[in-house]
């Protein structure tokens, strides 16, 4: 069984640019979740996805953060504009029940 | 008070020993109890599930669960070098917050030889 992809992998913008982050899940998982994960700390949830319904996205910075999971499959998180602070990995999981698996994660560094 | 709470690392254990990690959480409706490891540069992978109060084995992990203390632990018997990694604990939230999870802040292990 494929796992979830991500990409790109790595990203490095300039503050107040623009950027999008790609998910594809694990076939058959109907929730998807992204996080953003800063050094040092715990991945912290920004929204949660239910097919393609927003479940929960209380803490998704909505003045610049917008997500979207068309046909409740694949999933695009950007960011515009972006601040020194979004440097942070972005992890893209996906679960059928409790049980959530990771991406690999794009690790943005916004300089 | 944070809602999880992990014990502060770094943890050292010498290879061949126990490693015991501890998780306490906040939220007393908590249902469902998870442990990733997390190595550097990578992304967390789900190691342990637990959601009774009790001990739950899985090769050489067990993790445990007290809900009325409102904590979980993870041991790690006959230690590896190749453990030495990060522990994160994470608890979905009650009610109905269709499974959404809260990590702590990780604790940091090293196994040497």
């Amino acid at each position: 069984e494929a796992g979830v992809a991500q990409s790109p992998r790595y990203k490095i913008i300039e503050k107040r640019q623009s950027v999008a982050f790609w998910c594809n899940p694990i076939s058959g998982h109907a929730t998807l979740y992204w996080y953003q994960q800063i050094l040092g700390q715990g991945p912290k949830l920004l929204i949660q996805f239910q097919n393609n319904g927003v479940v929960d996205d209380s803490q998704l910075p909505k003045d610049r953060f917008s997500a979207e999971r068309l046909k409740g499959v694949d999933s695009t998180l950007k960011i515009q504009p972006a601040k020194l602070e979004d440097s942070a990995v972005y992890l893209c999981a996906s679960s059928r029940n409790y049980e959530q698996y990771f991406g690999p994660g794009t690790r943005l560094t916004v300089t | 008070q944070k809602e999880v709470e992990q014990n502060s690392g770094p943890l050292s254990v010498p290879e061949g020993a126990i490693a015991s990690l501890n998780c306490t959480y906040s939220d007393r409706v908590s249902q469902s109890f998870f442990w990733y490891r997390q190595y550097s540069g990578k992304s967390p992978e789900l190691i342990m599930s637990i959601y009774s109060n009790g001990d739950k084995e899985d090769g050489r992990f067990t993790a445990q669960l007290n809900k009325a203390s409102q904590y979980v632990s993870l041991l790690i018997r006959d230690s590896q070098p190749s453990d030495s990694a990060t522990y994160l604990c994470a608890v979905t939230a009650g009610g109905t917050s269709y499974g959404k999870l809260t990590f702590g802040q990780g604790t940091i292990l090293t196994v040497h030889p």
